[in-house]
């Protein structure tokens, strides 16, 4: 059964610093692998994904995840922080073998701070 | 294109009343997923389908009733409602085959139970 861990509730960042959300991810096949970002009362939005490719994947807003097979992780990151920033920040997992069974990790917080 | 929408916005319940959640999507998506929302716990799927007819449980199904008679709507039921069932619902859609990995989030039902 795949399964994804977000092991920080909370990241608070200062504006204009670096900031990484962690997610470690575990599937019996190849990973595709999701970041998803939610604004307070809102749906869930698309950031970025991994497929296959590079292990450096870039997105929206900015942001950019990198791809880590032996450490099984897909860490969100961005150079710089914005205030704007500042949601709640979903890592998602699907097993290639699993078609559209998309599992979620319980959430990180992100507070950028001015 | 309206995307995924679904109704209500809000509805309070009794326990042990039924009530069914609607979700419509306008993109042609074969899959079509219901996932709940509940504080510390991240999105965890109910119920997914692949197409219409098709349908599967996910990681909480127990209470739940879904089918899918068309591509476009995948309606919830809850079949008598139980305070656990207190939540906040999300539908979301996405293409099938090699595109399915995005997947398009409505904006969401807040459910109470009394």
């Amino acid at each position: 059964a795949q399964s994804v861990a977000q092991p920080e509730d909370q990241v608070n960042v200062a504006e204009g610093n670096p900031l990484t959300v962690k997610c470690t991810y575990s599937v019996s096949g190849n990973p595709y692998l999701f970041w998803y970002v939610q604004y307070p009362n809102r749906g869930l939005q698309f950031l970025l994904k991994y497929i296959t490719g590079d292990n450096l994947v870039k997105g929206s807003y900015g942001f950019e995840a990198e791809f880590n097979k032996s450490q099984t992780s897909f860490h969100l990151k961005k150079p710089s922080a914005l205030v704007s920033d500042s949601a709640l920040y979903f890592c998602a997992v699907r097993d290639s073998s699993s078609a559209s069974k998309i599992i979620f990790g319980s959430g990180t917080r992100l507070s950028i701070r001015p | 294109n309206a995307g995924v929408t679904q109704t209500p916005k809000f509805q309070v319940l009794k326990t042990g009343q039924s009530m069914t959640l609607q979700c419509a999507q306008d993109m042609n998506h074969e899959y079509m997923s219901w996932y709940r929302q509940d504080p510390g716990m991240g999105l965890r799927l109910i119920h997914y389908s692949v197409g219409a007819g098709i349908t599967d449980q996910g990681e909480v199904p127990n209470g739940y009733n879904v089918s899918r008679s068309t591509t476009e709507d995948f309606p919830l039921r809850l079949l008598s409602a139980a305070p656990s069932q207190t939540s906040v619902y999300f539908c979301a859609s996405s293409y099938g085959g090699g595109r399915q990995e995005t997947q398009y989030f409505g904006p969401g039902t807040r459910l109470l139970v009394l």
